[in-house]
């Protein structure tokens, strides 16, 4: 399985961060798996977002919780995330991972996300 | 959130030698079911995390078997047997027993 991350590589203050997860070599529909947003940044290490079912179902980290949302598209094999009300804290390497035995096996390479007006 | 408590951060190993990086819990990992919800992953420069270890003590596919993990409830070990000019990375221990999920701060391997 391959994941891609897609979206904007600069984001203002207060506005919305969309990320898409693209998944090729397999199905975000099949499987017992949980398809999930990671984040990184030197300030506060590598940090869990949430993750969708393929049903989607989710889990958001409380942290972030009021800002964020998970959804998946299986007929577009893709699954998403808007981060809203951004802030330079949320300036990070984002990566999307599947979610196999309660933790990410498969990653995809990153894309960096700067906020900044 | 739960701790993790990486030592130490920095590792400096001679090629052929082994290393050996400690993480420790701030709260027990152990689920009901009887699973240690403890994972390690390696990390090299421009690249994602790469999974070595789950479940405590499983390697992944692939990953070669001078990569352990030990421990019990909340300490826990990575251990690499004989070090590679490949290893060279920083590694993360990481919990999903209780959510969120959390990753501990980083180990980095370098060769003296």
């Amino acid at each position: 399985v391959q994941l891609q991350e897609s979206g904007p590589g600069l984001v203002k203050p207060s506005e919305t961060l969309p990320l898409t997860c693209t998944v090729s070599d397999g199905s975000v529909s099949s499987g017992p798996y949980y398809w999930s947003w990671i984040r990184q940044s030197p300030g506060k290490g590598l940090e869990w977002i949430g993750y969708i079912s393929s049903s989607g179902s989710t889990n958001y980290n409380p942290s972030l919780k009021s800002r964020l949302t998970i959804s998946i598209d299986t007929s577009r094999n893709q699954f998403s995330l808007r981060l809203r009300s951004v802030t330079a804290a949320d300036t990070a390497v984002y990566y999307c991972a599947r979610i196999e035995n309660l933790a990410p096996d498969y990653w995809g390479p990153g894309t960096l996300v700067t906020v900044s007006s | 959130d739960v701790v993790l408590t990486q030592s130490p951060l920095s590792l400096p190993v001679t090629l052929g030698q082994p290393a050996s990086i400690s993480c420790r819990s701030s709260e027990s990992l152990v689920h009901s079911d009887g699973s240690t919800y403890l994972y390690w992953f390696q990390q090299r420069p421009g690249q994602p995390p790469r999974r070595l270890i789950y479940k405590l003590s499983n390697r992944d596919s692939g990953v070669p078997d001078r990569f352990s993990g030990s421990g019990s409830g909340t300490d826990f070990t990575l251990q690499i047997s004989r070090v590679e000019p490949e290893d060279v990375g920083v590694y993360y221990c990481m919990q999903s027993r209780h959510w969120p999920g959390t990753f501990g701060q980083g180990t980095r391997v370098e060769i003296k």
